[in-house]
């Protein structure tokens, strides 16, 4: 159980696109997920968290017109990368936390993201 | 201010030996201390969770200590495997469980 899967898993584009990655709550209904940006050879960096139904909450530093996040159901949130450019180039990995476990994150496989 | 350091950065060993992973932090409020394994281009995923009153707790092959005094944790591998390449990362949750507060990770080499 708890299974957490994201799409697509690699992405090639040009600069000055957007891009657009879901995340997915398989087998339980996730209240709030997480997307977190990981550099190579560098851990996860929290970029914003959001709860179902409302606006996400972004972290400092983080463009929210850039990287637009829209939590619609209890199973699906995107994270859509506007105008992407070559330094938005990156590992983005979401996470969910379910209602009745509410400390525990699970992680999706992450989505390669290669700007142009 | 919340950190997490791990120790070493890399590590190579040989198949069957084992090994431990050191992760030191200054978080507040301690929720609890998970580690996780990060295979290479893949989400992570969990390995042990602890909770301040406990000091240990295995999984398999893996064997988390936790002092909660000092603030240090440990992660250790036992006959290690060519599987067990990948990156190990130590997270302490804080803020009552709302927050996550990552270590850069350790990633461990295991070769024939």
């Amino acid at each position: 159980g708890a299974v957490v899967s994201q799409h697509p898993s690699r992405v090639i584009c040009k600069s000055g696109t957007s891009v657009k990655i879901e995340c997915r709550s398989l087998d339980f209904q996730a209240t709030t997920m997480f997307w977190y940006r990981q550099f190579p050879k560098q851990s996860l960096m929290l970029m914003a968290t959001s709860n179902e139904g409302s606006k996400a909450t972004y972290e400092q530093g983080v463009e929210k017109d850039k990287f637009l996040i829209n939590h619609a159901s209890l199973t699906l949130s995107t994270l859509t990368v506007t105008s992407a450019h070559p330094e938005d180039s990156s590992f983005y990995i979401c996470s969910a936390r379910t209602r009745w476990y509410q400390e525990t994150q699970y992680f999706g496989p992450g989505t390669r993201l290669l700007v142009l | 201010k919340n950190q997490v350091e791990q120790s070493p950065q890399s590590l190579i060993i040989l198949e069957g030996k084992n090994c431990t992973l050191q992760c030191n932090y200054t978080v507040s409020p301690f929720s609890n201390l998970r580690w996780y394994k990060q295979d290479t281009g893949r989400g992570p995923v969990s390995l042990t969770i602890m909770t301040f009153s406990e000091n240990t707790k295995s999984n398999g092959r893996y064997t988390a200590t936790l002092d909660a005094d000092t603030k240090q944790s440990s992660l250790h591998i036992t006959a290690s495997q060519l599987s067990d390449s990948a990156s190990y990362i130590c997270v302490v949750s804080t803020q009552y469980g709302n927050k996550l507060v990552f270590g850069a990770g350790t990633i461990l080499r295991v070769k024939s």
